[in-house]
């Protein structure tokens, strides 16, 4: 079975400054990845996905994430914050082309002024 | 186009009552996902759902908990005796006809059992 591993549960930052927040995955057969948004008392809004091709994956306001094979990790990063961003990020793995998504227990992503 | 929508947004049931949450889908979208949050955790996978079927269900508890889409209305989540364990948000998502990689999440039910 797959499973999903976010290290970071909070990550503070500074306005303007670099973040990069942790994904790795288990799975013993392909996976297609996911990153998810989750702004207070609303859904998920997805960030980006990786199904095949480029490893670099380029998402919606800015953030990009690399897939690694080798090292079982889908990073997510956005080289400038805002404030705007203070959000929870939930990183996401998919055997199968988008059904039954099994999801990270989330980054909580505070930017501060 | 409206999003996913979800009613109620709050619910609170006594342990024992029955609890039912609605999820309309996108207009266009015939897939229905359901996952539950519990504090502290990423979302659960629970059940996917095509109209009037039941496409995978390996996340739904055995007991209490039952889904469906009808052809029309819809789609609802049962809850049946509800434990204070059930207490979560319960998010659904759709997704248009062979785009099953995109899906769309509505705001989420957040269901307090007393």
């Amino acid at each position: 079975a797959q499973s999903v591993t976010q290290l970071d549960s909070q990550v503070p930052v500074f306005e303007e400054a670099p973040v990069e927040l942790r994904c790795n995955y288990s799975s013993s057969v392909s996976v297609y990845l996911f990153w998810y948004v989750q702004y207070p008392n609303q859904g998920l809004q997805l960030l980006l996905k990786y199904l095949s091709g480029s490893t670099l994956v380029k998402g919606i306001n800015g953030f990009e994430a690399e897939f690694n094979k080798s090292q079982t990790s889908f990073h997510l990063r956005k080289p400038s914050v805002h404030i705007s961003d203070t959000a929870e990020y939930f990183c996401a793995v998919s055997l199968d082309y988008g059904q039954n998504f099994v999801f990270g227990p989330g980054t909580r992503l505070s930017v501060l002024p | 186009n409206a999003g996913v929508m979800q009613n109620p947004r709050h619910l609170v049931r006594r342990r024992g009552q029955e609890a039912r949450l609605r999820c309309s889908p996108m207009k266009g979208h015939s897939h229905v996902y359901w996952y539950r949050q519990l504090p502290e955790e990423g979302l659960k996978f629970m059940v996917y759902l095509q109209k009037e079927n039941i496409i995978d269900e390996s996340g739904m508890p055995k007991e209490r908990f039952s889904a469906e889409f009808p052809k029309e209305g819809p789609s609802i989540l049962r809850i049946q005796q509800v434990v204070r364990g059930d207490s979560a948000a319960y998010f659904c998502a759709s997704s248009p006809p062979g785009h099953t990689d995109t899906q769309y999440f509505g705001p989420g039910t957040r269901l307090t059992v007393l």
